[in-house]
């Protein structure tokens, strides 16, 4: 199917716990973006990516980290969980030519 | 900086009546202007967007919103509100700077309707 994916979709971890969160889209789209979404602070964003091998920070990375050897794959990965990083993660892709952003159905991650 | 503001993070309107949901935007350059619409335990839909063409952007659901330079306004409006619009509404606004493209999102609006 064509869009953008994420998995797991729920996922419980423990604190201190590695966890990484999936993000794979079909369409090719140069830009990848991750976002988190809490009560009262809408989204923002942790890291983005304008290219394989491209990433840099956004407005909230600390704790994460990315990579993208791929085009189509955006990893977010929790190196040592904490409870402030439960959360829903979206990611996003951005159609350059559309002008218009895709966002997956998101990854709703609890940390006990 | 590109900032997004959304007045009013919950918004009650009765069934029938008229929808206006406020966002205003900073932007040092032209903006790519967007209004999403999320239902619970959803992603983000794309309701309408401008990007520079007209001012006036009709979307689904009957929404529409006009972009005014001269007020960095890009206000959601329906004439007529149904149940099924009870959800959150962001407003979001696109740049291209130093060679990528960001987003900057409002903190949502949460629409109620009242039977």
């Amino acid at each position: 199917d064509a869009g953008i994916t994420q998995s797991p979709r729920y996922k419980i971890t423990e604190t201190g716990r590695q966890v990484t969160l999936m993000c794979h889209q079909t369409w090719s789209h140069s830009y990848m973006f991750w976002y988190r979404q809490d009560l009262g602070h809408g989204l923002r964003l942790i890291y983005y990516s304008a290219a394989a091998d491209i990433t840099d920070k956004g407005e909230v990375p600390d704790g994460y980290v990315v990579s993208r050897s791929k085009t189509e794959n955006f990893p977010l990965t929790l190196e040592s969980a904490t409870r402030s990083q439960t959360s829903v993660y979206f990611c996003a892709t951005w159609d350059r030519v559309g002008h218009e952003q895709y966002f997956g159905p998101g990854t709703r991650l609890t940390v006990t | 900086a590109q900032s997004v503001t959304q007045l009013g993070s919950h918004v009650s309107v009765s069934e029938g009546a008229l929808v206006l949901l406020r966002c205003n935007y900073s932007s040092s350059v032209p903006p790519y202007l967007f209004w999403y619409v999320q239902y619970p335990n959803q992603g983000l839909q794309l309701l309408l967007k401008y990007t520079s063409a007209a001012t006036l952007v009709k979307g689904i659901n009957g929404f529409e919103a006009e972009f005014k330079k001269s007020e960095t306004s890009f206000h959601l409006t329906k004439p007529s509100a149904h149940m099924s619009d009870a959800a959150e509404y962001f407003c979001a606004l696109a740049y291209s700077g130093a060679g990528s493209y960001q987003l900057t999102f409002g903190k949502g609006t949460k629409l109620s309707v009242i039977p």
